[in-house]
């Protein structure tokens, strides 16, 4: 099945500064990558997505991008505020349906 | 706004218990998971249903079972609970569009086994 790693564990980053979460997935028929944001106490919820036919989406402050020949992807964020503390999943779909998440980052954004 | 609600925020069972954890959603959608949560391992996909009655194991079903016997309602079964069984349970569902499968979740139930 599908397997996916992702680095840092933890992250942390001056008010302002650029943050950047990185993940590999190993099933290359993978062909949808979304991330996941959960702030302490609350239920993670999407941020952002992009599909295997496409390299690069930007949302304002957050952007994602995907290199299928390397199987990697991902998470920049621009300009960091303290609300971006939280802990961020990267996550893949093989098409049957499930995602497969990675291990989580806890993102710490000193103010 | 999509509501997926589970029936408890904090359970604590003992060691050999049958357990049950209830979700529901009000959006009508096809597809509902349960996941794990541990610090460090991530969501681990338990089990998932994509339709009434229909089951698919996920990547860590032993020692779990579920029930989908309505559209709405997905329920995760631990038939003798244990103690490598404390954590936090996540439901989710999510629709079909294309090739885009947002996964709502519910607020999560903390289960703890002594």
């Amino acid at each position: 099945g599908e397997n996916v790693e992702q680095h840092p564990s933890t992250l942390s980053v001056q008010e302002g500064d650029s943050a950047v979460i990185k993940c590999t997935y190993s099933d290359s028929a993978s062909n949808y990558f979304p991330w996941y944001k959960q702030e302490l106490g609350k239920r993670p919820q999407l941020i952002i997505d992009i599909r295997s036919n496409v390299g690069e989406k930007k949302d304002q402050r957050i952007a994602v991008t995907l290199n299928k020949t390397a199987k990697h992807f991902s998470l920049h964020i621009t300009e960091t505020q303290p609300e971006d503390s939280a802990v961020y999943f990267c996550a893949a779909d093989t098409g049957r349906r499930a995602l497969t998440f990675g291990s989580g980052t806890r993102l710490q954004v000193q103010p | 706004d999509v509501k997926v609600t589970q029936s408890s925020r904090y359970l604590v069972k003992r060691t050999g218990e049958k357990v049950f954890l209830e979700c529901v959603q009000d959006m009508d959608h096809e597809n509902m998971f349960w996941y794990r949560q541990d610090p460090g391992l991530g969501l681990r996909l338990i089990y998932f249903s994509y339709d009434v009655k229909m089951k698919e194991k996920g990547d860590i079903p032993e020692g779990y079972s579920v029930s989908r016997e309505k559209k709405e309602r997905f329920s995760l079964i631990l038939e003798s609970a244990s103690t490598n069984q404390t954590s936090m349970y996540l439901c989710a569902s999510s629709f079909m569009a294309g090739q885009h499968i947002e996964a709502f979740f519910g607020q999560g139930t903390r289960l703890t086994v002594v």
